[in-house]
């Protein structure tokens, strides 16, 4: 199964800073296709997961656009402009190409 | 609007059955793949099932393979996932979510995952 790492585990971050998540793939996550099915969840505390980006870089509707996705092969990386209060939450990064599908272990953000 | 309602959650023994349905509102039912992700207690996701829109082909994660039934009734707007032969580890939150894995022509796609329930409760213990 592809292993999706994410860094780091916990990210504490200040309000109307910015804040960067990193997850890497062990294999390629280019598809049979030329697509790259790489999309990251945004779970704010007692919810269920939202899906934020999906392919890299495509915000999903509604999805304000302070957060942004970018990567290509094994290193992706989702980035907020500027943190807000509802931004806190487990990010979880989640790969599409490869059967099974398969999740990151998430990264914590929460306000310093 | 669009909606997943998922329910049937509970207390299972260790060996037992559990069913989860899940309803679907707000879009039509019958054109999507759908799934069921799990979390356990204070752990991440895991994909567990699909199935296809017509309900003619099912996929399972090796955990959950030959134990756990996934079906669905376009008529009705519901899909469930019947679980048997329970174990202490399958303990977690289960969400239907719309979109999941298809094959089209030999090719693994998994697409959507782009409306989540709100979650059931699934505990396994004696």
């Amino acid at each position: 199964d592809v292993v999706l790492t994410q860094s780091p585990l916990s990210l504490p971050v200040t309000l109307g800073q910015p804040a960067s998540i990193s997850c890497r793939s062990n294999q390629s996550l280019v598809h049979s296709d030329g697509d790259t099915y790489l999309n990251w969840f945004q779970q704010r505390p007692g919810q269920s997961p939202r899906r934020l980006i999906y392919a890299v870089s495509n915000r999903a509707s509604g999805v304000p656009d302070r957060f942004s996705g970018s990567g290509s092969g094994t290193d992706f990386t989702l980035k907020i402009s500027r943190v807000e209060a509802e931004d806190v939450g487990v990010y979880y990064c989640m790969q599409g190409t490869h059967w099974p599908p398969t999740f990151g272990g998430g990264t914590k953000m929460e306000i310093k | 609007e669009v909606q997943l309602l998922d329910s049937g959650g509970g207390l299972g023994q260790p060996g037992g059955s559990l069913r989860l349905s899940c309803t679907a509102s707000g879009f039509i039912f019958s054109n999507y793949v759908m799934s069921w992700v799990r979390q356990a207690p204070g752990r991440g996701l895991e994909w567990v099932s699909s199935i296809s829109d017509t309900g003619g082909d099912t996929y399972y994660a090796d955990s959950v393979k030959g134990r756990f039934t996934i079906s669905r009734d376009n008529s009705k707007n519901t899909v469930s996932l019947q679980m048997n032969s329970l174990r202490a580890d399958d303990t977690a939150v289960f969400y239907c979510v719309k979109g999941g894995v298809s094959f089209l022509r030999g090719t693994f796609y998994c697409y959507g995952l782009d409306v989540w329930g709100q979650g059931t409760t699934v505990t396994v213990s004696s």
